[in-house]
């Protein structure tokens, strides 16, 4: 079966530091991957997707950046964080094609002092 | 883009009761509609979802309605339970470069009362 795995689970970073999480997806072959950020009491605002290695495509112009080095591995980066930036990273992976169910990874909740 | 509007932003039920949350959806183009549920603190869920040439689907207690004309789904929860309560998020998926892309709308805080 298919897992997917997110870390870390909290993370308290200070404004103008540099950021790397990081998203493992295992059991699955070129899975299509995403990046969404939660804002509290909010819904989820997808950031970037992934159809395949070195693939990327930015859905909001952000302070983020996004990149896939191996198949099945997702990373949400930033050289300097924001006061914004805050809140809870989502990853989550789909079997590549039309109309398949996307699986959440268990977040990231980061906090920017 | 897609749009996706949810309502309503909370609801409460008495246990036993139904559940009914509505989404609309702006671009004509999506074709798949996936629920998650979200308890606090924790990752969303998939429950249950309805591509674009069904009009209902039903698993247990759970429902989903989709109107295309009208561009709005809903979600139905019949003999709601305590464990129910959660946040659900409806989201419209369009197909784009090999892979779906999800708009999501902005959630129903559901609170199942004893």
């Amino acid at each position: 079966s298919q897992t997917i795995h997110q870390w870390p689970a909290t993370l308290v970073q200070p404004v103008g530091s540099p950021l790397s999480l990081e998203c493992t997806v295992e059991g699955t072959s070129n899975p299509n991957l995403y990046w969404y950020r939660q804002a509290a009491g909010r819904g989820l605002q997808l950031l970037f997707y992934s159809v395949g290695i070195g693939q990327i495509s930015s859905e909001v112009p952000q302070n983020l950046s996004a990149s896939r080095p191996q198949d099945r591995q997702f990373i949400l980066s930033s050289k300097k964080l924001l006061l914004s930036d805050s809140g809870f990273y989502l990853c989550a992976w789909s079997r590549g094609g039309t109309n398949q169910p996307q699986h959440f990874g268990d977040g990231t909740r980061l906090s920017i002092l | 883009g897609e749009n996706v509007e949810q309502h309503p932003s909370t609801l409460s039920v008495q246990e036993g009761d139904s559940a009914v949350i509505k989404c609309t959806y702006s671009d004509s183009a999506s074709n798949y509609f996936p629920w998650y549920k979200q308890e606090l603190g924790k990752r969303p869920q998939l429950i249950i979802d309805i591509r674009s040439n069904v009009g209902e689907k039903k698993d247990q207690r759970i429902a989903v309605t989709l109107n295309k004309t009208a561009k709005h789904f809903s979600l139905h929860i019949t003999e709601t339970q305590p464990e129910d309560s959660a946040v659900y998020f409806c989201a419209a998926g369009i197909l784009t470069g090999g892979g779906n892309k999800l708009t999501f709308g902005t959630g129903t805080q559901l609170k199942v009362e004893l």
